[in-house]
């Protein structure tokens, strides 16, 4: 299996503008999860899915974030319209329930926004 | 509500010393511990896991962790360091919603 695979890995962009972060799970997980690092948070969780359901999206910045799973092999985090303070890297984690998430991490995408 | 404490944002040993890194919980319930390792510009890794067998687990490239209740800490160590160990370590539990909860990291230097 190839992993977790995500793009772009690498995003800049102006604020205000539309950005689009794609994720594609390894296949036969029923959970994905979409997280953000940054220096200054760590490591946040924004939202996870549960055979492509949306279960929890508390940590979802704000209404400008929204998140997406149409089928089981494909996720989008779209954010719009972007600023600055979204700067982060933003990985999407595979999973599957032994009693506990055992997540698979792809390599996530940076995003700048100028 | 279960958190984890990582002493330390950086550390750093010689190649062939040893490794510790240091991780506390707080937890209500027998908590599920875990270590993670990130390398340059990659996603995280589990390293190794407690779920309540075994207190001394074992992980991939010759790491372990030791639970250990009476001091609620779960530290992570090597015996002998290696140049590629070098990245950034995050110790985790299990929250009560289940969802992994992540210290903020310990990001270790190898001196050659």
């Amino acid at each position: 299996d190839a992993g977790v695979i995500q793009s772009p890995r690498h995003e800049v962009t102006e604020m205000g503008q539309e950005v689009t972060l794609r994720c594609k799970p390894i296949s036969g997980h029923d959970y994905l999860f979409w997280y953000r690092q940054t220096m200054m948070r760590g490591l946040e969780l924004l939202i996870y899915f549960n055979n492509n359901v949306p279960i929890d999206d508390s940590g979802m910045p704000e209404d400008r974030f929204s998140a997406k799973m149409p089928n089981a092999s494909f996720s989008t985090l779209k954010i719009q319209p972007s600023e600055p303070r979204d700067s982060a890297v933003y990985f999407c984690a595979s999973s599957v329930w032994r009693g506990y998430y055992e997540q698979y991490f792809g390599p996530g995408t940076r995003l700048t926004v100028t | 509500a279960q958190s984890v404490t990582q002493l330390g944002s950086h550390v750093s040993v010689s190649e062939g010393a040893l490794v510790l890194l240091r991780c506390n919980y707080s937890s209500s319930v027998p908590p599920y511990l875990f270590w993670y390792v990130q390398y340059p510009n990659q996603g995280l890794q589990l390293l190794l896991k407690y779920t309540s067998a075994a207190t001394l687990v074992k992980g991939i490239n010759g790491f372990e962790a030791e639970f250990k209740k009476s001091e609620t800490s779960f530290h992570l160590t090597k015996p002998s360091a290696h140049m590629s160990d070098a990245a950034e370590y995050f110790c985790a539990v299990k929250g009560r919603d289940d969802k992994i909860i992540f210290g903020k990291g310990t990001r270790l230097h190898i001196l050659p």
